[in-house]
């Protein structure tokens, strides 16, 4: 059975800290791996990870992917009360064709920022 | 890019009801997928659809739930006689085009509670 870890499962940092988030992955056929920040209600996405040790960047946001290590993270600099959400990650698993690519999400790592 | 809109955001029915849950999409797109989110637990994929074809569907997709695009634009899913455990968010999501083909764009989601 698949399976996507992640931790910890809450953390609690000041606002201007930096934090690092963990996935490993267990997925036959894996392909990819996505994060997702959620708020309110809906995942939104942040990063699609395909290749290992390349690093993607948007704004005080960036993650890499392990492949070797079955793993990626996510670091957060400068944190702000507005990063304050659950972070998803999901596996993509190999694409057969005919959209049989139902991810598979981990429980989430909930991040709470203190002004 | 947009993602899909849901209809209705929230529903309340009794137990032993059916319940549709629309996904709307914005523009035309041939692979759709469902999840759902039990109250503080993990994403799970249910089912996902393509060229009007059901083509993979996980062990939580049995017999009481079905999804068809009735009219060629609209994408529901239907749940006969709701179970209380059926209570939870169900997001409709697409997948994206291009170079983001592999990433899927969840809705605001359908809050459905069962009583």
């Amino acid at each position: 059975e698949d399976k996507v870890v992640q931790s910890p499962l809450s953390l609690v940092v000041h606002e201007g800290d930096t934090v690092t988030l963990n996935c490993s992955y267990e997925v036959t056929n894996f392909r990819s791996l996505l994060w997702y920040k959620q708020e309110k209600k809906a995942p939104t996405f942040l990063f699609m990870l395909t290749s290992s040790g390349i690093e993607k960047k948007s704004g005080r946001l960036s993650s890499i992917l392990d492949k070797k290590e079955l793993s990626s993270i996510l670091n957060i600099t400068a944190t702000q009360t507005g990063d304050s959400a659950i972070y998803l990650c999901a596996a993509i698993p190999m694409y057969s064709g005919g959209g049989a690519d139902g991810l598979t999400f981990g429980k989430g790592t909930h991040l709470i920022i203190q002004p | 890019e947009p993602e899909v809109t849901q209809t209705p955001s929230h529903q309340v029915t009794q137990m032993g009801q059916e319940v549709i849950l629309r996904c709307v999409p914005i523009s035309n797109h041939l692979y759709f997928y469902w999840y759902r989110q039990i109250l503080g637990q993990k994403v799970e994929f249910l089912v996902s659809f393509y060229n009007n074809e059901i083509s993979e569907k996980s062990e939580i997709f049995d017999d009481q739930f079905s999804v068809e695009r009735p009219d060629g634009s609209n994408f529901t899913l239907k749940i006969r006689s709701t179970k209380l455990e059926d209570s939870a968010m169900y997001f409709c999501a697409r997948r994206g085009r291009g170079a983001s083909q592999e990433t899927q764009y969840f809705g605001p989601g359908t809050r459905l509670l069962v009583l």
